[in-house]
């Protein structure tokens, strides 16, 4: 069975400052993908970032990338120049690909981060 | 486009009391899921459907618990009977099958409470 670990329950930075989170996974597959997804007050749960396993090049939105090491099964996201507006719980997340050509698995969710961004 | 609808948004009962919660898809999405959050086990999934056909409902708690896709654009989750441990968010996500199409989008979920 897969597991996500998301070991900071809590994290601040200052408005403008640059945070990471960190992230890492336990799983025997080989293609799989791996999200994170924000979930602000609201609880609104909003993609910010995917990354494909077999894809090395590390994945880019904007402000958000992350840092995915296979070998070390660990998928960090870093927030560049963050914005009052990232305050939120931040969750990583696994999928497995299932055999058949591109067909979906289910989610698996790490416990979550939330990050607040002070003025 | 309309992101995946969720209604209701809040539903208060007392137990014993049926709850329906529903859920309508992005349109053109094949895959249909239902997750709960709670504090003590996080988000986790409940069932997930496929071209409206149920895949693996290994996450559902228990009888109490049943879920229905009766055509591409809707599904319902229902609770009968409604206990105080099922007070959660309910949130329905939906996806595209097929190559580089597994991105799941969420509905704003429903917050359950039963007293």
């Amino acid at each position: 069975a897969q597991t996500v670990t998301q070991s900071q329950p809590e994290m601040s930075v200052q408005e403008a400052e640059t945070v990471t989170l960190s992230c890492t996974y336990d799983t025997s597959e080989s293609n799989y993908y791996l999200f994170w997804y924000k979930q602000p007050p609201s609880r609104q749960m909003i993609l910010v970032i995917r990354q494909e396993a077999y894809k090395q090049q590390n994945a880019t939105e904007n402000r958000f990338s992350v840092n995915f090491q296979k070998a070390a099964k660990s998928f960090s996201l870093k927030i560049s120049d963050s914005q009052l507006g990232d305050t939120a719980m931040y969750f990583c997340a696994f999928m497995k690909l299932m055999n058949y050509g591109g067909s979906q698995g289910n989610l698996i969710f790490g416990k979550g981060t939330k990050l607040s961004v002070k003025p | 486009d309309a992101g995946v609808i969720q209604s209701p948004r809040h539903e208060v009962t007392e137990m014993g009391q049926e709850v329906t919660l529903r859920c309508k898809p992005i349109s053109g999405h094949d895959y249909l899921f239902w997750y709960r959050q709670t504090m003590m086990r996080g988000l986790e999934l409940l069932i997930y459907f496929n071209n409206n056909v149920p895949i693996d409902d290994s996450g559902m708690p228990e009888d109490r618990f049943s879920a229905k896709m009766p055509n591409a654009s809707f599904s319902t989750l229902k609770i009968q009977p409604s206990e105080p441990r099922d007070s959660a968010v309910y949130f329905c996500a939906s996806s595209l099958g097929g190559a580089k199409q597994e991105t799941q989008y969420f509905g704003p979920g429903t917050r359950l409470l039963v007293l």
